[in-house]
């Protein structure tokens, strides 16, 4: 059971725009700053952003993130094939311990 | 570019140790805190330790607290998880991670190392 909440799955067409969310509390996201990593299949995760919306040099501008309150938001627009992977929000706690979201597959269909 | 590079996975049997390393370069090693996370097959991400750039101040998540410890050797720019008293649901990839700042976030990833707790 992750600390984190992320739907299991989501789905849109090539070009389309999807969102993605990730759900906590008072005692990590709503205190803390939120990242998002992108797993593609058999590699390591990535950082895709940091700081709730903020981009490492390379990232498009396709990929952005918002928090609010104990949600954070994760948004992907103008769909590539080459998006699909899984997706993690991650955070830490008042005990600075780490804690991530289950995770997201996205599948661009 | 920032490389790291686990080494150390393989099978061992229950109640069995294991140690990882983590070599990491181009980047100033000890200027860096420096995480493991684990991924079990199918599931997701599972942080477990970071340790700061002295080495002196170790973070564990619950699970691993007491059987696991993380340690560093910024002579050698490297990174370890000694791993003890090795149970099936220890079975993972292991990464080693970079943090950017003190606070657990994840700048750079290495590649993984499997580690299969069996007998």
């Amino acid at each position: 059971q992750s600390v984190l909440t992320q739907p299991p799955s989501v789905s849109a067409a090539p070009g389309q725009k999807v969102t993605i969310s990730c759900s906590g509390n008072s005692s990590n996201i709503e205190n803390h700053y939120v990242s998002w990593y992108q797993q593609l299949p058999g590699t390591a995760p990535k950082r895709l952003i940091y700081d709730n919306n903020k981009r490492p040099s390379g990232i498009p501008d396709r990929f952005s993130g918002s928090k609010s309150g104990t949600s954070a938001t994760l948004v992907i627009t103008g769909l590539q094939t080459g998006d699909e992977a899984d997706y993690y929000c991650g955070t830490w706690d008042s005990s600075l311990n780490a804690v991530f979201g289950g995770g997201t597959k996205l599948t661009v269909l | 570019q920032v490389q790291l590079v686990e080494s150390g996975g393989g099978l061992v049997k229950p109640g069995g140790s294991l140690r990882l390393s983590c070599a990491a370069s181009g980047f100033t090693f000890s200027d860096y805190f420096m995480s493991w996370i684990r991924q079990a097959p199918g599931k997701g991400l599972e942080w477990l330790s970071y340790i700061s750039t002295s080495g002196r101040t170790k973070y564990y998540a619950d699970s691993v607290k007491g059987r696991f410890t993380i340690s560093r050797d910024n002579a050698k720019n490297s990174l370890f998880l000694q791993m003890n008293s090795l149970r099936a649901e220890d079975t993972a990839v292991y990464y080693c991670a970079k943090l950017p700042g003190a606070e657990p976030q994840f700048d750079y990833w290495g590649q993984g190392a499997l580690v299969t707790v069996s007998s």
